[in-house]
């Protein structure tokens, strides 16, 4: 069965330090995984989309990676700020044919406290 | 560009009514994909319209229902409304169906009492 796992379901950090929220999946055929962000009230935005053959890409202060073996991915926040009080939703996509196939995740909220 | 509208944003309808949300794409996007997200299930696939046809369907009831118009422009309905139907209701546009990119809508909040 195609599952996207996220952990932890939520979480609270001070605001200048670093976290790392997990994404793991059994999605076949893989075909890429993308972080979105949702801010509150707000529908998610795309802040990176990784391929099989991707193991680190980045974006500004978020950096997300790949491990297709395993199938895991995490991403990584760096110098946390208040702004980066979202949903982090991951979603990987599968493709059969010429039919796409997103599997999402529940998220996990993040909370930034000065 | 503006970016993809939904309205109302804000809805609260009682059991068995009907409900019909609306999106606008973002301009030359020609594809148009609606979510459910509840925080339990997260978000869930309804249906995709693409030239005024669906094209990709989700695991949801035959209460629920879309269109869409010349425009591009889409409509979904939610007909005999349960209590679990309250979510909160996404619209995606991109440019072509079946693409990667999708941008949201910031999303139609329904209460069902």
């Amino acid at each position: 069965k195609n599952q996207v796992e996220q952990s932890p379901q939520s979480l609270i950090i001070l605001e200048g330090k670093n976290c790392t929220l997990q994404c793991n999946y059994t999605v076949s055929p893989f075909s890429n995984l993308r972080w979105y962000k949702q801010d509150t009230g707000r529908g998610p935005v795309s802040l990176t989309i990784m391929t099989f053959s991707e193991n680190t890409k980045s974006n500004g202060r978020y950096t997300a990676t790949l491990d297709a073996d395993t199938k895991q991915s995490s991403l990584h926040i760096t110098a946390s700020q208040l702004s980066d009080s979202a949903s982090y939703i991951c979603v990987v996509s599968a493709n059969a044919g010429n039919n796409r196939k997103l599997i999402w995740g529940l998220g996990t909220s993040l909370a930034v406290n000065p | 560009k503006a970016g993809v509208t939904q309205t109302p944003r804000y809805l609260i309808k009682t059991r068995g009514q009907q409900v019909t949300l609306s999106c606008s794409p973002i301009s030359g996007h020609r594809s148009v994909s609606w979510y459910q997200q509840t925080p339990g299930q997260g978000l869930q696939f309804l249906f995709e319209y693409f030239s005024e046809t669906q094209r990709n369907k989700g695991n949801f009831p035959g209460r629920f229902s879309g269109r869409q118009f010349s425009n591009s422009r889409s409509e979904m309905n939610v007909s005999t409304l349960e209590l679990g139907d309250s979510a909160l209701y996404l619209c995606a546009s991109s440019l072509e169906v079946n693409r990667e990119t999708q941008y949201f809508g910031p999303g139609t909040r329904l209460l069902v009492l």
